[in-house]
């Protein structure tokens, strides 16, 4: 059973350009969550999404990000006009159940996002 | 809002020297608390959930134990190996989980 798909695994970007980010969740996971980490910082929720809903994104910045989760094909994160501050790790991980589940997130390897 | 607190920052540790990483929270329905390991370049690896207070968890050398306001993360005689980021997060009823700065652990052989 294949574990949580990301890529592409690094990404550069130079300031003014798009990024997209892509996760493939977990055979059978019908939802996904995507993360930031900065540095030696911890992850920073982003958005929390199932197949052709957002249920929660309150840690999404307003301005030049989106994410979807179409009913076939991956998860996308879209990062427009980057400017570098958006240089960090993107995590995604998917979930088994429904919304307000107890059940762990697994997690992917993460895209790591470079700005020059 | 939902705050996660993970002490300390960093330990270093002898091989087979024991130790516990604290991680306290506050959350309003608590649906679970989990910890996970992070090694450099990879995603979080799963490794516990708790539920109630008063559960324990183990799994080799770590043992996890939760009350109404902290989780620890125990090591019993830790290896090099044993060397990574360990990382709490408490998931809320609405999903979503929020996650502490980590304790990065570094076993000396």
């Amino acid at each position: 059973n294949a574990g949580v798909m990301q890529n592409p695994r690094h990404l550069v970007r130079r300031r003014g350009q798009e990024a997209r980010l892509r996760c493939s969740p977990m055979k059978g996971h019908s939802h996904v969550y995507w993360y930031r980490q900065l540095p030696e910082e911890g992850l920073k929720f982003m958005v929390y999404l199932q197949k052709e809903n957002i249920i929660d994104e309150s840690g999404m910045p307003k301005e030049r990000f989106s994410a979807e989760f179409p009913k076939e094909g991956p998860s996308i994160l879209r990062i427009q006009q980057v400017v570098r501050g958006d240089s960090a790790a993107y995590f995604c991980a998917s979930q088994r159940e429904g919304q307000g589940s107890n059940q762990p997130q697994h997690f992917g390897d993460g895209t790591r996002l470079s700005i020059l | 809002e939902d705050q996660v607190t993970q002490s300390p920052e960093a330990l270093r540790l002898q091989e087979g020297e024991s130790s516990s990483l604290n991680c306290s929270y506050t959350v309003s329905g608590l649906r679970g608390l989990f910890w996970y390991r992070q090694d450099p370049g990879k995603g979080p690896e799963f490794l516990f959930t708790l539920y109630s207070a008063g559960e324990e968890k183990e799994k080799e050398r770590l043992k996890a134990t939760l009350t109404k306001k902290e989780s620890f993360l125990h090591i019993t005689a830790p290896k090099p190996e044993d060397s990574a980021t360990y990382l709490c997060a408490v998931q809320e009823s609405g999903g979503k989980s929020t996650f502490g700065d980590g304790t990065t652990l570094t076993v000396k052989p």
